[in-house]
């Protein structure tokens, strides 16, 4: 693989469940990024990562958790989905989060909750 | 607080040149990503602009103005493929990108 991977591509997702997308990346960057997509607004930061262990809150954060155990990996968990979390969500990274790295995208997961 | 604000939508012709403005508020200030997104696509790197002036990449060319607060993308030559929205990004203080709602391009024939 060469990028940024996110999987699943879409899901329709019932109110309450769980529900886990994964983001991997190939590119040996350090920072990671969560942003939720929505029409008429622009991306907003949801849960950001520095660094292989550290982890950040964004701009809305409330109701996502994220871990990252390594470099590559940086999956972000929705609890207990509701409606309103139904978005598009692209996973990015850059080479480092304290300076003008430019940030790439992964292709994204159309998220619906039901 | 921190706002981006872009026009919601154009249109241009074929071949014709387009501007698509930006304006900005941050915490402090350290330069302006431009991205395009295809629909149904991942935005994707265009340009990035720290000090005033005009930077030209092809047919792509990006304008600050610090002081002004102020941003613009240019498009020459325009093709079909253009169509996209095009979306701006300025860095605050603590390195995160604010980004507007973007600017959805309708190229026409």
């Amino acid at each position: 693989i060469a990028g940024i991977t996110q999987a699943p591509t879409s899901q329709i997702l019932a109110a309450g469940r769980r529900m886990t997308l994964r983001c991997t990346q190939d590119m040996r960057h350090n920072a990671m990024y969560w942003y939720r997509q929505d029409l008429g607004l622009g991306l907003r930061l949801i849960h950001y990562s520095n660094t292989a262990g550290t982890t950040g809150k964004g701009e809305v954060p409330d109701g996502y958790s994220v871990s990252r155990a390594n470099t590559d990996d940086f999956p972000l968990t929705l609890a207990s989905a509701v409606p309103s979390q139904t978005s598009v969500y692209f996973c990015a990274s850059s080479d480092s989060a304290t300076n003008t790295d430019t940030q790439y995208f992964g292709p994204g997961t159309r998220l619906t909750v039901l | 607080g921190q706002n981006i604000d872009q026009p919601t939508e154009m249109t241009a012709t074929e071949g014709a040149i387009v501007q698509i403005n930006c304006t900005y508020q941050t915490s402090g200030f350290n330069g302006l990503f431009w991205y395009q997104q295809h629909a149904g696509e991942a935005p994707t790197f265009l340009s990035y602009n720290v000090l005033d002036g005009l930077e030209e990449k092809g047919r792509f060319s990006s304008f600050l103005s610090r002081s002004k607060g102020y941003s613009y993308l240019l498009l020459k030559e325009l093709q079909m493929k253009d169509s996209a929205s095009y979306l701006c990004a300025a860095l605050d203080s603590n390195y995160q990108l604010i980004w507007g709602a973007g600017t959805k391009l309708i190229i026409k024939p």
